[in-house]
């Protein structure tokens, strides 16, 4: 099944804690990237990877820190998280920069 | 700076009854224009693009260049389409280009 996917699927923390989020394409795309999306549905770029090449990283706090190992995977991990990380992360893909991206499912993230 | 203004954040239309998501954008350069889909609970999907002039699912949507709008019109609403509906511009002439998204329109279709 070609996709891209994300696990966990819902995540529920403490506040302060520690977490990752893991993102997979086998699509072969070349380009990959972290959206959050929050309570009112906006939804705004955080990370962009071109070839495990961090090439867009907007205005994100520096607790979020993505890693990619290789261009079919990028990861996201979140350092003493807040109550405003809730939030929904998608992870998406494209052939290369600018192209049509494929969005994976989402990973419902929950501060306590 | 790259900008999507989606005016409408609720759409409630009769099964039946055409719909249009209105779309305007901000861009000094060549945008490419997307229009994404996200039914309940699913993830975002492709609708359709400016540059494929498709349509999709009975959508359409073209680009006007003087107006800077791509709206997304259908004549015929029907239940199913129901769901958030998300303009994105995407800058050819950046490097890293990335896909700035409008607020998004949730559309509802009332049987």
């Amino acid at each position: 099944d070609t996709a891209v996917s994300q696990t966990p699927k819902y995540l529920v923390t403490q506040m302060g804690n520690d977490k990752s989020i893991k993102c997979e394409q086998n699509l072969g795309h070349d380009t990959m990237y972290w959206y959050k999306q929050d309570s009112k549905k906006f939804l705004k770029i955080m990370f962009s990877y071109n070839n495990k090449e961090l090439i867009i990283n907007e205005t994100v706090p520096n607790r979020f820190s993505p890693k990619s190992p290789d261009k079919a995977h990028l990861n996201l991990h979140i350092n003493s998280l807040e109550l405003g990380d809730s939030a929904v992360y998608f992870c998406a893909s494209s052939p290369y920069s600018g192209e049509t991206q494929y969005f994976g499912p989402g990973t419902r993230l929950l501060v306590l | 700076a790259q900008r999507v203004t989606q005016p409408e954040k609720l759409l409630s239309v009769f099964k039946g009854a055409p719909v249009e998501l209105k779309c305007n954008y901000s861009y000094s350069g060549s945008p490419e224009l997307f229009w994404y889909v996200q039914y309940s609970r699913q993830r975002l999907q492709l609708l359709l693009r400016h540059i494929s002039r498709e349509s999709i699912k009975g959508f359409t949507a073209d680009l006007n260049k003087g107006e800077t709008s791509f709206h997304l019109k259908k004549p015929f609403a029907q239940e199913e389409d129901s769901a958030m509906y998300y303009c994105a511009l995407s800058g050819r002439k950046a490097a890293g280009n990335k896909l700035t998204f409008g607020g998004g329109t949730r559309v509802l279709v009332k049987p």
